[in-house]
């Protein structure tokens, strides 16, 4: 079975700056997909990036960008130049496959506060 | 329009109670899901549908029963409400890919 880890309940940023949130998982899968999902105080969630394990350059969405470590295991998101909107819960999650009703595993999220 | 919309979005209701929670997407997916986020907020999934034919089943109390009339709607009923089915339940659509999921904001599901 697959696991995510977030090993970092809090986060806190200043506007402006730059934060990194970890995500580890486990799999001996070779193809997956990852993805970092933003949940605001609105509970809505909401895709913010994604990344195939089969590329090697790693994604970029405007300001939020991700360290990809296949051998590592390691699947981090940066966020430049925070904004106040970005406050929210993150979560990491791996998919095994992308056929028929593929299964969304989550890690336990990471709760990030901007700050002025 | 709303992609994925679940109705109601808060549901306040004593032990005991059965209840459904409705959801529609309008995305042409194939496939649905209901996840429950506890009070911790981590995600599980409870079950998936692919047009219409149950295909996961977690381990989820058979008081929980899904629905799918045709592949636009996914519905949730719960029997025997338990204080234990507190939790914010999310329902989101896929089209096989690896675009993740599309998710509805939310039933936030209160049992007193």
């Amino acid at each position: 079975a697959q696991t995510v880890t977030q090993s970092q309940p809090e986060m806190s940023v200043q506007e402006a700056e730059t934060v990194t949130l970890s995500c580890t998982y486990d799999t001996s899968e070779s193809n997956y997909y990852l993805f970092w999902y933003k949940q605001p105080p609105s509970r809505q969630m909401i895709l913010v990036i994604r990344q195939e394990a089969y590329k090697q350059q790693n994604a970029t969405e405007n300001r939020f960008s991700v360290n990809f470590q296949k051998a590592a295991k390691s699947f981090s998101l940066k966020i430049s130049d925070s904004q106040l909107g970005d406050t929210a819960m993150y979560f990491c999650a791996f998919m095994k496959q992308a056929g028929t009703a593929s299964k969304l595993t989550f890690g336990t999220g990471t709760r990030l506060q901007v700050t002025l | 329009d709303t992609a994925v919309s679940q109705t109601p979005k808060y549901l306040v209701t004593q032990m005991g109670n059965d209840k459904s929670i409705k959801c529609e997407q309008n995305l042409g997916h194939d496939t649905m899901y209901w996840y429950k986020q506890d009070s911790k907020k981590f995600l599980k999934i409870m079950f998936s549908y692919n047009n219409k034919e149950l295909i996961i089943n977690e381990t989820v109390p058979n008081r929980f029963s899904p629905k799918s009339p045709d592949k636009a709607h996914l519905n949730l009923h719960i029997n025997s409400l338990e204080l234990g089915d507190s939790a914010v339940y999310f329902c989101a659509s896929s089209q096989p890919g690896s675009y993740g999921y599309t998710f509805g904001s939310g039933t936030r599901l209160t049992v007193v």
